[in-house]
């Protein structure tokens, strides 16, 4: 497989269900990032690990949980949702230099659809 | 404030015809511009890269160009096809180091035949 791998693409779930969202890179980057696409709105930044430490939590709220147990794997951990959090969630992943941050190219995987009922 | 505003935020043309999408921003202190094309279901993809220095640059029929003194990008698109059909995504870096990118809401295009 190349590039920005999401699972599932497209999730259902009441709003007392726990479920995981999982993205897989394969292009050897060492940043990898969770977007929230929600309609006619600007991509969301939510959360980025840097060499596998977490560098940025863009104030999300608490029942979402990332966790990047190595620089190929992130996901992000879902429990007691509301229906406003129904959105596609995009992973992507990027090369970061020597200096730090980014300011390189976004590869994106092809996004989760999560519906909240 | 740092925002990125496109316009129009949607646009409907006919097969073989040419238009134009803006892209104004108030990004400060700037390091780059993007334009990402995504497919309905899919990840956004990047288009083109335009730094301070570029004022334009084309990848096939796509053709971005960048005024950094009145801080606007515009994406050409030459020749439409049906393929065309996608959300245009304008996306600024800020020179800060860090993770600061900041994207506009996209244009939604529709090609019609």
């Amino acid at each position: 497989e190349t590039g920005v791998t999401q699972t599932p693409r497209h999730l259902v779930m009441g709003m007392t269900n726990k479920k995981s969202l999982k993205c897989e890179q394969h292009l050897g980057h060492n940043a990898m990032y969770w977007y929230k696409q929600s309609a006619k709105k600007p991509l969301e930044l939510m959360f980025v690990y840097s060499l596998e430490e977490r560098v940025e939590n863009n104030s999300v709220p608490s029942r979402f949980s990332p966790e990047c147990p190595n620089s190929s794997h992130l996901f992000l951990h879902l429990h007691t949702l509301q229906p406003e959090d129904s959105a596609l969630y995009l992973c992507a992943s990027s090369q970061v230099g020597l200096a730090g941050g980014y300011t390189g190219e976004l590869f994106f995987g092809e996004g989760s659809r999560l519906t909240v009922l | 404030k740092n925002q990125v505003e496109q316009s129009p935020q949607s646009l409907i043309i006919l097969e073989g015809k040419n238009c134009t999408l803006q892209c104004n921003y108030t990004v400060s202190p700037f390091s780059n511009l993007r334009w990402y094309k995504q497919d309905t279901g899919r990840g956004p993809v990047s288009l083109t890269i335009m730094t301070f220095s570029e004022n334009t640059k084309s990848n096939g029929r796509y053709t971005a160009t960048l005024d950094a003194d009145t801080k606007q990008s515009s994406l050409h698109i030459t020749a439409s096809q049906l393929s065309d059909s996608a959300s245009y995504i304008c996306v600024v870096s800020l020179n800060t180091g860090g993770f600061k990118t900041i994207f506009g809401a996209g244009t939604r295009l529709f090609v019609k035949a």
